[in-house]
């Protein structure tokens, strides 16, 4: 079985500080890894993902999240925050097709930026 | 809009009664997924279907559970004999055909169950 631990469940920052959500998953088989993120009442939403090829992805609002196999981790990443980044973010990994492509999720790292 | 979506958004009820929740995908969606949420953890895989058939069940969807999906389009979740700990957040989920294989999932914004 595979599992995702998010060791951080809440972070406060200022704005414009960099970030760092931390994520680390346990699988014995290689997995799809995400990022999902909540604003407040709204639903889920894809942030990124990592498929395959290069380890390093990027979404189009400045967070990036490096795979990094041999620690396991999928660490989120932002350099300089905005207000409007506060929310919830969830790691998630699939085993793809052998799973059905179901997700297993973290318990989600609630990012509160303040002015 | 063209989002998954759910319904009833909030369902306040009392232990022991039944309740339905019901969920459109993106049309053009034949993944289903149907996940639980409760306060301060992450979500929980329930179910999921391809088209009308139902493939794989959580052990957390006890028998008091079923879901359905008759014509491959919108899906139900039914909870009989409601109990208190079922009270959470019931999100529905769908994926593309050619991106579903990987995750990646298109949820709706949840229907809030809370039994007193």
């Amino acid at each position: 079985a595979q599992s995702v631990t998010q060791l951080d469940s809440q972070v406060p920052v200022f704005e414009e500080a960099p970030v760092e959500l931390r994520c680390n998953y346990s699988s014995s088989v290689s997995v799809y890894l995400f990022w999902y993120v909540q604003y407040p009442n709204q639903g889920l939403q894809l942030l990124l993902k990592y498929l395959s090829g290069s380890t390093l992805v990027k979404s189009i609002n400045g967070f990036e999240a490096e795979f990094n196999k041999s620690q396991t981790s999928f660490h989120l990443r932002k350099p300089s925050v905005h207000i409007s980044d506060t929310a919830e973010y969830f790691c998630a990994v699939s085993k793809g097709e052998t799973s059905g492509s179901r997700l297993t999720f973290g318990e989600g790292t609630q990012l509160t930026v303040n002015p | 809009d063209t989002g998954v979506s759910q319904n009833p958004r909030h369902k306040i009820t009392k232990r022991g009664q039944n309740v339905t929740f019901r969920c459109d995908p993106i049309s053009e969606h034949n993944r289903l997924y149907w996940y639980r949420q409760t306060l301060g953890q992450g979500p929980e895989f329930l179910t999921y279907f391809q088209n009308e058939a139902q493939l794989e069940k959580s052990r957390l969807l006890s028998d008091r559970f079923s879901a359905e999906r008759p014509k491959g389009s919108f899906s139900t979740l039914e909870i009989q004999r409601t109990e208190q700990g079922d009270s959470a957040m019931y999100l529905c989920a769908s994926s593309f055909p050619r991106t579903g294989h990987t995750g990646e999932l298109f949820f709706g914004e949840g229907s809030r169950l809370t039994v007193l």
